[in-house]
C-alpha cells in the first residue's frame, strides 16, 4: 500500500530558485494538505484542499502556492525560495468528514534554501 | 490561529513505568482530537480520533481520554517499552473551518 507519497526526500536550493514538492495518495482522500515542520514549533498548515478544484490558505501560505487538479495529487510550489523556507515539508491526507478521518501523512521532504 | 499546547515537552522513564502527559486546547467550538505517535525518521501515525466529551481510547498499552469542557486530553502508556519511544502530537479540530492545530509534541525516552 502507497499510501502518501512525496518527492523529493531532499533538496538544496539557492534563493531565488523555484521548486515543486510533489505530493500523491492513493487512497481516494478528498482533503490533503501541506504542513511544514520547524524546530520548537507544531506542524503548521500552509495549504489544504477538499477536493479536486479547491484549494485554501492555512496559517502560513506566504511564498507558497497550490493547484488540485486531480485528487490525487497536490504539489507544493516555492515561486522564489528564501532562507526562512528552510524546513522539513509533510503532505497529509483524510477521507471527507475529515475532523473524524485521521491524517495519513507522507514521509516528508527536507528542504534547504542557501 | 489557536494555541494548542502540550506538556510535558520531554519525558525520560525506565522501562516498566507508566506515564501519561496533557494537551490542552480552546475549550469552545470544539470538533474532535487527534493523537499521533511520531518516530525518529518516520512520519506522524495516528493513534486516536476523539470527538466526544468523556471519550476514552484505547489501543494495546496505550490509553487516551477527553475533556472537552475545559479543555484537556490525556494520553497514557502503561508500562512503557523502549518501542514506545517517540514524539507524541496532539491535533486540534475547531468546528469551523478546516484547519488542525498540532501541539509541539512530548518527546519520550524509554531506557531500558
Amino acid at each position: 500500500n502507497a499510501g502518501v507519497t512525496q518527492t523529493p526526500k531532499f533538496q538544496v536550493l539557492k534563493t531565488g530558485q523555484s521548486m515543486t514538492l510533489q505530493c500523491a495518495q492513493d487512497m481516494n482522500h478528498e482533503y490533503m494538505s501541506w504542513y511544514r515542520q520547524d524546530p520548537g514549533m507544531g506542524l503548521r498548515l500552509i495549504h489544504y484542499s477538499v477536493g479536486a478544484g479547491i484549494t485554501d490558505q492555512g496559517e502560513v501560505p506566504n511564498g507558497y502556492n497550490v493547484s488540485r487538479s486531480t485528487t490525487e495529487d497536490f504539489p507544493l510550489r516555492l515561486l522564489s525560495a528564501a532562507p526562512s523556507q528552510t524546513s522539513v515539508y509533510f503532505c497529509a491526507s483524510s477521507r471527507v468528514g475529515q475532523g473524524v478521518s485521521p491524517l495519513h501523512f507522507g514521509n516528508g521532504t527536507r528542504l534547504t534554501v542557501t | 490561529i489557536l494555541n494548542v499546547e502540550q506538556s510535558p515537552q520531554s519525558l525520560h522513564v525506565q522501562e516498566g513505568d507508566s506515564t501519561n502527559f496533557t494537551c490542552s486546547f480552546p475549550s469552545s467550538n470544539f470538533y474532535a482530537l487527534h493523537w499521533y505517535r511520531w518516530e525518529t525518521a518516520k512520519s506522524p501515525e495516528a493513534l486516536f480520533v476523539m470527538t466526544l466529551n468523556g471519550d476514552e481510547k484505547k489501543k494495546g498499552r496505550i490509553s487516551a481520554t477527553l475533556n472537552t469542557k475545559e479543555g484537556y486530553s490525556y494520553l497514557y502508556i502503561k508500562g512503557s517499552q523502549p518501542e514506545d519511544s517517540a514524539t507524541y502530537l496532539c491535533a486540534f479540530k475547531g468546528n469551523t473551518g478546516n484547519q488542525f492545530y498540532f501541539g509541539t509534541g512530548t518527546s519520550l525516552t524509554v531506557i531500558p
